[in-house]
């Protein structure tokens, strides 16, 4: 069961476009994270948010925690080539009778940007 | 300084092998994770450690059996490889001290089964 649904799933533009990726559930979770893979690479983390409403920015990068902590979005502003990558959300959930906290991680979008 | 490192990159091997990854990190992190991203790029939790304990153990066949000899290092072990095995295999790390549980992964090892 795919509990966080990210769209577009694959996204193509050229360089100075904005963009916005979103990151869907009907889950509540305690903190959200968006996360960015190179090919060959292991995701990095971008930025964490907490509360609901909560808006981050890094540099062109434009992140939002949904209002019921079940959704988010990353929006970039004036695209890069550098920005190409796949961009995962991952949401942090209670588990395991509340022993611990676990990520799952969205669908992940596909972002190509064309000098 | 590599923070998550793992051994190896890249693994061939053919159907029924039998087949171990390392993961080492140098963070000071307590828990460790084993995660496999598919073809489609989704990426699901497999199991995680905290000081040496289990403490996520997702639906996963017997067959892979992870290791923690220590806080730094999670190894993952898999018996009588199947096709379905082929994907990326991540170790990641994080703090359970900290408010979020922000990970930190390593390179990825690809496995293909042959």
């Amino acid at each position: 069961t795919q509990l966080l649904e990210q769209s577009p799933q694959f996204l193509s533009i050229q360089e100075g476009e904005n963009l916005t990726v979103y990151c869907n559930s009907s889950s509540v979770f305690s903190s959200l994270q968006w996360y960015r893979q190179e090919p060959g690479e292991g995701p990095v983390l971008l930025v964490t948010v907490v509360t609901g409403g909560e808006v981050k920015k890094l540099k062109r990068l434009t992140f939002q925690f949904g209002d019921a902590r079940k959704d988010s979005s990353l929006h970039i502003t004036a695209a890069q080539p550098g920005d190409t990558g796949l961009y995962l959300c991952a949401g942090e959930r209670r588990d395991y009778g509340g022993a611990t906290n676990k990520l799952i991680f969205g669908t992940g979008t596909l972002l190509a940007v064309q000098p | 300084d590599t923070a998550v490192s793992q051994t190896p990159k890249y693994l061939v091997t053919q159907m029924g092998n039998d087949k171990s990854i390392k993961c080492e990190q140098n963070l000071g992190h307590d828990t460790m994770y084993w995660y496999k991203q598919d073809s489609k790029k989704f990426l699901k939790i497999m199991f995680s450690y905290n000081n040496k304990e289990l403490i996520i153990n997702e639906t996963v066949p017997n067959r892979f059996s992870p290791k923690s000899p220590d806080k730094a290092h999670l190894n993952l072990h898999i018996n009588s490889l199947e096709l379905g095995d082929s994907a990326v295999y991540f170790c990641a790390s994080s703090s359970q001290s900290h408010r979020s549980y922000e990970q930190y992964f390593g390179p990825g090892t690809r496995l293909t089964v042959t």
